[in-house]
């Protein structure tokens, strides 16, 4: 059962701290997508890589966040340094281009920043 | 630009009883739509699809949805519902000719169901 993996679940930091987040697509998917949900702001996406290029992150605050794709395997989204409202859930989602645009979704990384 | 709207963020109803989600999308293009369903401290998956063909579309655990082109719609209903059913509920739509791949969501409608 192919499912998208994210690590940590659950992340505790302290503001201004250096925060990593892992995620591994379904094998044979070339598009990675990264959201981020709030009560306040609902469900928002942050970035996306087709083929692990990016292809849009207007969505993220650049100074403070990142993603990339080392590997067709692992995408990363980083956060440094941290504040308390980038406290959230961020789900990383991945699809296969041109196939209907399906996108599956992982369990998330709960981030509390204090 | 694509949009979707869902007009009700909160929907209450008994056990048992039929509920409607409604969804409505803005778009200038032929579009894909999606039902996607978030159960509590999960991530959101797949209940249902629309790509083309027949406007009602079938999906996992009884719901279905139904596809007007001419009111720019796609409403998921469920005849009965159940206390599992108890999630938020995300509509979405997607261009299909974009190389992108992107999938706008809408602001989602929490179902909460009363025993």
């Amino acid at each position: 059962d192919a499912r998208v993996t994210q690590t940590p679940r659950h992340k505790v930091t302290e503001m201004g701290q250096e925060v990593t987040m892992r995620c591994q697509p379904i094998l044979g998917h070339n598009t990675v997508f990264w959201y981020r949900q709030t009560m306040m702001q609902g469900l928002e996406l942050l970035a996306y890589f087709r083929n692990r290029a990016p292809l849009d992150d207007s969505g993220m605050p650049k100074d403070r966040f990142s993603a990339e794709m080392p590997d067709a395997t692992l995408a990363t989204l980083k956060i440094q340094p941290s504040e308390p409202r980038d406290s959230a859930v961020y789900f990383c989602a991945s699809g296969l281009s041109r196939y209907y645009n399906e996108q599956f979704f992982g369990p998330g990384t709960r981030l509390t920043v204090l | 630009a694509q949009s979707v709207t869902q007009l009700d963020s909160q929907v209450p109803v008994f056990e048992e009883a039929p509920v409607e989600l409604r969804c409505n999308y803005s778009s200038s293009v032929s579009v894909y739509l999606f039902w996607y369903v978030q159960y509590p401290n999960q991530g959101l998956q797949l209940l249902l699809k629309y790509l083309s063909g027949s406007t009602l579309v079938k999906g996992i655990n009884g719901f279905e949805a139904e596809f007007n082109k001419s009111q720019t719609s796609f409403h998921l209903r469920k005849p009965s519902v159940h206390i599992s059913d108890t999630a938020e509920y995300f509509c979405a739509v997607s261009d299909v000719d974009s190389s992108a791949s992107k999938i706008i969501f809408g602001s989602g409608t929490r179902l909460s169901i009363r025993p």
